[in-house]
């Protein structure tokens, strides 16, 4: 049971070049989420997704591209990177039960320089 | 808006020390709280609930009590072990159809032998 898998772990990029940051999940959950996680600022939530062909902004969406084709993926893009997106990404999922948990890959860890 | 306030780290406890760390909360209406645990390395995953006021959620020896007076949901383990060093986060969800959780800075805990 893989659960959600991101990849890459680790990426280095230049100011300016873009990347996709990979994260499936084989759970069938309805809900997705990308979360950035910075010292002293906690997780706060990029974008989500409550199904296939529908996305929504979080609270820092800027700079940050993502789509929903089919239940199992949910892609992030960096269109631009800056250094301040230099950060450790964490991609979420749940089902769409009330309070059931939600599921975190292991994360990817993003420097821009 | 909602929020969580999570007391600041780090926490540094010798194995077998009580621990205690604090959460409080705001939010309109009644949320479900949740502790989540990150372990180096990981992403983070759910370590406790509770979703009404007075419920009690425990796990692994951690509890934590929801209390909607004081509007807080404190973390406690009555003797730590050197494998509870993680991050702890505190969140909370408001139901209906909105997925997000709103989640705590994060509490380092550091337990030496």
């Amino acid at each position: 049971n893989a659960g959600v898998t991101q990849t890459p772990k680790f990426q280095v990029l230049k100011t300016g070049q873009s990347m996709t940051l990979q994260c499936a999940q084989d759970m069938n959950h309805e809900y997705m989420s990308w979360y950035r996680q910075d010292p002293g600022m906690g997780l706060r939530l990029i974008h989500y997704s409550v199904g296939a062909g529908i996305t929504d902004q979080g609270e820092v969406p800027n700079g940050y591209n993502v789509s929903r084709s089919t239940t199992e993926d949910f892609p992030l893009r960096l269109l631009s990177a800056a250094p301040s997106q230099t950060s450790v990404y964490f991609c979420a999922s749940k089902t769409g039960t009330l309070n059931s948990p939600l599921h975190f890959g292991n994360g990817t860890r993003l420097t821009v320089t | 808006g909602n929020s969580v306030t999570q007391m600041e780290g780090p926490v540094t406890l010798s194995e077998e020390a009580f621990l205690t760390i604090n959460c409080t909360y705001t939010a309109t209406g009644y949320p479900s709280l949740f502790w989540y645990v990150q372990y180096p390395g990981e992403g983070l995953q759910l370590l406790l609930k509770a979703t009404k006021a007075d419920d009690k959620g425990s796990n692994k020896g951690f509890e934590a009590t929801y209390r909607k007076e004081t509007t807080s949901f404190h973390l406690e383990k009555g003797s730590v072990q050197v494998s509870d060093s993680a991050v702890y986060f505190c969140a909370l969800h408001l139901g209906g159809s909105n997925y997000k959780l709103t989640f705590g800075k994060g509490t380092l805990l550091t337990v030496n032998p």
